[in-house]
Parts: structure tokens; sequence; C-alpha cells
């Protein structure tokens, strides 16, 4: 499996946007960018995807680097809620499995 | 919507005991996914099911781990004999296809003494 390697944790101020690093310097052309975050308490949920372009949608944007061996996911205004832990993962088509490294913690600051 | 639903919440039981999960996926999703969460291992795929066949079970940790899905809508994990190292939380997670987005559920809070 391609591998991903992300900050064990970051702190970023309620209200102010958060940008959260991904580095995947093996990804081979056919790996999808995939983001998922766990809230406290909860299983995981689906935020983003993206290939080559970057990507928004309603909960972030998903900025992805011209060689696509790193992206950044971004928050444009981070609220307490937010706080989680952020899954940056590769997937092809081919991929039956999702497979979760340790991720990166958020924590928000009122 | 309902979502993904897994019973029961939480569990406490004592080692040696029989422990079963329980998981009902998203209507229409017909790839269903057990995990396991713990602080040491981080979240883990224990096995996985496509059109209610077990497709991949090599994240199982030891034959005491079962799981079935009998139909569309029920799976269940079992634990037998439990362990107190099993201790974890049990996710399962749906989706509409094996290349879909995982939906999961709350999950199962397992202690074993």
């Amino acid at each position: 499996d391609a591998k991903t390697t992300q900050p064990n944790s970051m702190e970023s101020n309620e209200e102010e946007p958060v940008h959260l690093p991904c580095n995947h310097s093996t990804i081979s052309g056919t790996d999808y960018i995939h983001w998922y975050r766990q809230l406290p308490s909860q299983g995981p949920e689906y935020v983003i995807h993206g290939l080559t372009s970057n990507v928004n949608n309603r909960m972030a944007s998903l900025a992805i680097a011209e060689d696509r061996k790193s992206s950044t996911l971004i928050l444009h205004r981070a609220t307490l809620r937010d706080a989680a832990v952020y899954y940056c993962i590769l997937r092809n088509n081919r991929d039956d499995k999702i497979i979760f490294g340790k991720g990166t913690r958020l924590h928000i600051l009122p | 919507d309902a979502g993904v639903i897994q019973s029961p919440r939480h569990e406490v039981t004592e080692m040696g005991q029989e422990v079963t999960l329980r998981c009902k996926p998203i209507s229409g999703h017909n790839s269903l996914f057990w995990y396991r969460q713990t602080m040491m291992r981080g979240l883990e795929l224990l096995i996985y099911f496509n059109n209610n066949v077990p497709i991949d079970d090599s994240g199982m940790p030891e034959d005491r781990f079962s799981a079935k899905m009998p139909n569309a809508s029920f799976s269940t994990l079992k634990i037998q004999p439990s362990e107190p190292r099993d201790s974890a939380v049990y996710f399962c997670a749906s989706s509409l296809g094996l290349a879909g987005y995982r939906y999961f559920g709350p999950g199962t809070r397992l202690t074993v003494t």
C-alpha cells in the first residue's frame, strides 16, 4: 500500500483557517487522495477526495501539489466541532480496502 | 435516513465469555466492513463482505473471531472465548460497492475483564 505521512497533532484557533498537510511521495498515477475524519466517540466519516485537481465541497477543500506528492486539507473557518483526527489515505480503483494510518489530531482553541 | 446501526453500544463481559456484536448496514449498501480500534494499534480492518460473501478475513486476529452476514441487512462479529486484549471499539461500516465511500456506525465499546 502507498503510504502517507501526517503530523501527529496540530492546533488552530477557532474561526481561523486550518491547513492539514499530508505527504505521499510514493503515490502512483492511479491513486486517489481521500480524507476521512473521526470526531470524538464516533466512527470515521468521509470528508473529500481528489486525483489531480483541487477540490471543494461543503466540508473542506483539498489542494493537491502539482507533482501529487503532497496534499493539504483546508478547513476555511474552523469551529470547535472540527476537533477530530483527520486521516489522509491513498486509494486506487482496485483497492477494496481502506487502511487508516494514525492521522492528525486537530485541536481547536476557543 | 438511518445510518449504520450497531448494537450493543457498550458491552462489558468477563474473560472466557462469548461476545456477539451486531451491525445493520445502510439500506442498499452491498459492502460491509468490520474494523477494530485501540489506542495501540489504531483502526484495523478485520474482515469485509461484498454481496453477503466474505472477501477478505486476513485481518481477523485469531480463530476466536468469526463474522457472518446471513443477509444484506445484518452482520455479526463473534468472539469466543473473549480475552482482555480484545477490549476495543469495534466499528461496522458499509458502502455502495467496494469502491464506495465508507459510512461508519457509532461503534461498540467492548470491555473484557
